[in-house]
């Protein structure tokens, strides 16, 4: 069975500090791996995916994450917060494209000024 | 270019009672999944409706039931509510069970 886990359930950062939000994963097969955002209120809004193409993917609103298969990692960073990015994220991995996909936990990232 | 809609916004409902919800998919999606999202976690998958067919379904028991129409909009209905039935429910559309899945807000329930 596929799982994602992710460290920290919470996050704080200064605007303009670096963003990692970490996500490790369990798959049995070769996986896909996304990392959604949730803002308040609001649905799930897809920030990137890797489907084994490039290990750094890069996505909306400045985010990327590095597929790193020997640590089993998908890791979300950004280099500068800013108060807009203060939202949940959530970590998914499916075996079957984009679909039946299982989320982490989520990580809420809060930002300050 | 409307996006997935989903109504009602909230719901409240007594324990043993039914609920139905509803789905519309963003046009050109023909492809329709459920998740259950309780509070502080992430979503589960319920299962997913393509040619109006349940084609997957994950781990949740037959109280909990869907449909999808000839104009691909989608119905969830959960029967018998338990308490632990209350969170928010959110419908993702795609196309042909391939393609990225768009989420819709969502539809807080609250069983009490």
């Amino acid at each position: 069975a596929q799982s994602v886990t992710q460290l920290g359930s919470h996050v704080s950062v200064s605007e303009g500090a670096l963003v990692l939000l970490r996500c490790n994963y369990s798959s049995s097969v070769p996986p896909y791996l996304f990392w959604y955002v949730q803002y308040p209120n609001q649905g799930l809004q897809l920030l990137l995916k890797y489907t084994s193409a490039a290990t750094l993917v890069k996505g909306i609103n400045g985010f990327e994450a590095e597929f790193k298969k020997s640590e089993t990692s998908f890791h979300l960073t950004k280099p500068s917060a800013h108060m807009s990015d203060a939202a949940e994220y959530f970590c998914a991995v499916s075996d079957t494209s984009f679909q039946k996909l299982v989320f982490g936990t989520g990580t809420r990232l809060l930002v300050s000024p | 270019d409307a996006g997935v809609t989903q109504s009602p916004t909230h719901l409240i409902k007594t324990r043993g009672q039914q609920v139905t919800l509803r789905c519309s998919p963003k046009s050109g999606h023909d492809t329709v999944s459920w998740y259950q999202q309780a509070l502080g976690q992430g979503p589960q998958f319920i299962f997913q409706y393509y040619e109006e067919e349940e084609r997957q379904r994950g781990n949740f028991p037959d109280r909990f039931s869907g449909h999808q129409f000839p104009n691909y909009s989608s119905e969830l209905n959960v029967n018998a509510l338990l308490l632990g039935d209350s969170a928010l429910y959110l419908c993702a559309s795609s196309f042909e069970e391939v393609d990225e899945q768009y989420f819709g807000p969502g539809t807080r329930l609250t069983v009490t």
